[in-house]
């Protein structure tokens, strides 16, 4: 089963609205890392946060870590059309060399 | 994406053949991963390198192999490819993982491969 799961599947908000994803994860890590993926593209990276780390901000993104509740969060401030695209957490587990992927958020801003 | 290209990026092939994907990285990393992408499964680990002539199985290795005789190219190789082999593939690297949550870095993905197994 996979490590990270996010929630909720698929988001729809209106453009300048905050877009709130979860994660949920099951064994101890190393860090949390978030991706996006736009339709028909790669993976890329936006932010990491480590395991002793509660909190992170980058740019319009802010993202949270209970490693109690093993759970994070990814805020997306002042959605925009661009954002529209799938956000992916991954775990990098202690002892391992790889991430692990969760299936994905599907978000959607309309304008 | 910068660093990394994937060849070819459309394929499609028989049931039955071998097919080599390439991943090539002009990055200098020491990691370098494949990974396939379905839809209902996200993305799951095939084969990963930690080094030249160094690599192991991911989840979902059955069927495929992999090759790394230099730092900047890694393999993967459909011995005979099925049907359930349809999917896109993405190939990433890193410069490392996590320790102790320390020196971790995110991973670079190719633009990925969308093979077709008829």
């Amino acid at each position: 089963s996979q490590q990270g799961e996010e929630d909720p599947q698929a988001l729809s908000i209106q453009e300048g609205e905050n877009a709130t994803m979860n994660c949920s994860y099951k064994t101890s890590i190393n860090n949390l890392q978030w991706y996006r993926q736009n339709s028909g593209r790669g993976l890329v990276h936006l932010i990491l946060i480590r395991s002793n780390e509660r909190e992170k901000h980058s740019g319009r993104l802010r993202v949270t870590l209970d490693t109690s509740k093993k759970s994070s969060s990814l805020l997306i401030t002042a959605s925009r059309a661009a954002d529209t695209a799938s956000y992916f957490c991954a775990t990098d587990l202690e002892g391992a060399q790889k991430l692990v992927f969760g299936q994905g958020t599907r978000l959607t801003i309309n304008p | 994406d910068a660093g990394i290209t994937q060849s070819p990026r459309h394929k499609v092939t028989e049931t039955g053949t071998p097919v080599t994907l390439r991943c090539h990285q002009t990055e200098n990393h020491r990691y370098m991963y494949w990974y396939r992408q379905d839809p209902g499964h996200g993305l799951r680990l095939i084969h990963y390198s930690y080094g030249v002539k160094d690599t192991d199985k991911g989840e979902v290795s059955d069927g495929y192999s992999v090759s790394r005789s230099k730092t900047e190219d890694f393999l993967l190789t459909l011995e005979s490819a099925t049907s359930s082999q349809t999917s896109v593939y993405f190939c990433a690297i890193s410069a490392g993982p996590g320790t102790g949550g320390k020196d971790a870095f995110g991973y670079t993905f190719g633009s990925g491969t969308r093979l077709t197994v008829v």
